[in-house]
C-alpha cells in the first residue's frame, strides 16, 4: 500500500536558517504530492503541492520538488521565521491527484524557530 | 466564503458511549473525508462520502459511521467509544471531478475516559 515517511523530528532552527525537511514516499502509480502544515490547536492547511514529476510546488517561500526517481517530495525554505513554527506533514493522494484520492500522510515533523 | 466547520470544538465522553461529529463542507465542494489524527500522529483516512454514499473507506471498525445530507453536511458516528478513540477528527472537503485539493476544517477533539 501507500506510504509516506518524514525525517525524524523536531527540528529546532535559528531565525533566518535554512530548512529542509525530507519526505520519501511509496506509492503505486503516478501520486499527486503535498505538504501540509498545522499550527498548534488549528486543522491542516495546504502549503503547496505537486501533480507530476519534476513539478515544483511553492508558496510562502517554500519549495519542494517532485522527484520521481528518488521517489521524494523534500520541503525547502532559504530563510525561516519564527512564525513558521509549525508541524509539517507530507502526504500523497493515490488517485492522481483528482478530489476523490485519499490523503495518506507521514508522521509530521516538528518545526521550532527561534529568535 | 466561509471555509470547512465543524462542531463541536471539544467533547468528552466514556467508554462504551456513542458519538456524533458534525461537519459542513466549504462552499461549492460535494465531498467528504473524514481522519482520525492521534496525538503526535499524522491524520489517518476513515472513510469518503459523495452523493449520500461511502466511496471509500480506511482501515476503521465498522464502529466508525457517517452520514452525509442533500446540501453536502456530513457526520461521522463512533459507537462504543473505546479510550483508544481518543484523538482530533478532521474533516474535509472537495469538489468532485477537479483537480481541486482537500480543505480541512478545525477538527473536533474528542477525549474518552
Amino acid at each position: 500500500g501507500n506510504s509516506v515517511t518524514q525525517m525524524e523530528g523536531p527540528v529546532t532552527l535559528s531565525e533566518e536558517a535554512f530548512l529542509t525537511i525530507n519526505c520519501t514516499y511509496t506509492a503505486t502509480g503516478y501520486p499527486s504530492l503535498f505538504w501540509y502544515v498545522q499550527y498548534p490547536g488549528e486543522g491542516l492547511q495546504l502549503l503547496l503541492k505537486a501533480t507530476k514529476a519534476d513539478d515544483k510546488g511553492s508558496n510562502k517561500g517554500f519549495e519542494a520538488t517532485y522527484r520521481k526517481e528518488t521517489t521524494s517530495f523534500h520541503l525547502e525554505k532559504g530563510s525561516v521565521q519564527v512564525s513558521d513554527s509549525a508541524v509539517y506533514f507530507c502526504a500523497l493522494s493515490d488517485a492522481g491527484g483528482t478530489s476523490y484520492g485519499k490523503l495518506t500522510f507521514g508522521q509530521g515533523t516538528i518545526l521550532t524557530v527561534h529568535p | 466564503d466561509a471555509g470547512v466547520t465543524q462542531s463541536p470544538t471539544h467533547l468528552i465522553k466514556t467508554r462504551g458511549q456513542q458519538v456524533t461529529l458534525r461537519c459542513s463542507p466549504k462552499s461549492g465542494h460535494d465531498t467528504v473525508s473524514w481522519y482520525q489524527q492521534a496525538l503526535g500522529q499524522g491524520p489517518q483516512f476513515i472513510f469518503q462520502y459523495y452523493e449520500e454514499e461511502e466511496r471509500q473507506r480506511g482501515n476503521f471498525p465498522d464502529r466508525f459511521s457517517g452520514h452525509q445530507f442533500p446540501n453536502y453536511s456530513s457526520e461521522l458516528n463512533v459507537n462504543a467509544l473505546l479510550l483508544g478513540d481518543s484523538a482530533l477528527y478532521l474533516c474535509a472537503s472537495s469538489r468532485q471531478g477537479t483537480q481541486e485539493t482537500q480543505y480541512f476544517g478545525p477538527g473536533t477533539r474528542l477525549l474518552v475516559l
